[in-house]
């Protein structure tokens, strides 16, 4: 089945506690991304990649990072995670960048800092 | 930076109603793609608007790409139970070389009463 899978689904952890969220898809798809959604604030993008090692900033990218390792997987990893990082984070992927092509996202992963 | 502004934030309409949710953009659109997230789920990919004036449906659903490439509508005719979510656009962000940066309006949260 076609899909984008995340993991954690859940985490409450501690301020400052490094931690990772997986996301791996199995559609060979090229682009991919993450989002935080907070409510009355819809969502926005923290990071996308184009391709294997090429990744960009979105709208919110301070206090996370990225990896494109290899085509499948883009992991988002928050090195000293705060309150004001507590939010529910959905990854995405698409075929390609080129035309602008529909996002598949995963089931999202919601995070508590505390 | 390019924005997009959707409204309203939130309809409550009863089972029957029709129901329109807008999105306007300041600059001209390349094209614009809307998404269904229901309660608890993930946004999912309804249908993409490339040209000037294009309307398209889905069953209950009208989708309408403005004529200047600046604004889009989501109609949904009689409205059910199962039209309960929150409905997004999405534009793609063109500037300063940064082609993969993707939008999202803040969304219009639809409750319907049976």
């Amino acid at each position: 089945e076609a899909q984008v899978t995340q993991n954690p689904r859940y985490l409450i952890t501690v301020t400052g506690k490094k931690l990772t969220v997986t996301c791996s898809q199995n559609m060979n798809h090229e682009y991919m991304s993450w989002y935080r959604q907070d409510p009355g604030l819809g969502l926005r993008q923290i990071y996308y990649s184009m391709n294997v090692e090429v990744t960009d900033k979105g709208d919110v990218p301070e206090g996370y990072k990225v990896s494109r390792k290899e085509k499948r997987n883009f992991p988002l990893i928050l090195e000293s995670p705060s309150p004001n990082q507590t939010s529910l984070y959905f990854c995405a992927s698409s075929l390609s960048f080129s035309g602008f092509q529909p996002q598949h996202f995963g089931d999202g992963t919601r995070l508590s800092i505390l | 930076g390019q924005q997009v502004m959707q409204i309203p934030q939130y309809q409550h309409v009863q089972e029957g109603e029709d129901f329109t949710t807008y999105c306007n953009s300041s600059t001209t659109l390349s094209n614009i793609q809307w998404y269904k997230q229901r309660p608890g789920g993930h946004p999912v990919f309804l249908i993409q608007l490339v040209k000037s004036g294009e309307v398209k449906k889905q069953k209950r659903l009208t989708f309408q790409f403005g004529e200047a490439k600046k604004n889009s509508s989501l109609h949904i005719t009689a409205t059910q139970t199962t039209d309960v979510g929150t409905y997004f656009c999405a534009v793609l962000m063109n500037y300063g070389g940064s082609q993969g940066n993707l939008i999202f309006g803040k969304g219009t949260k639809l409750s319907v009463k049976p």
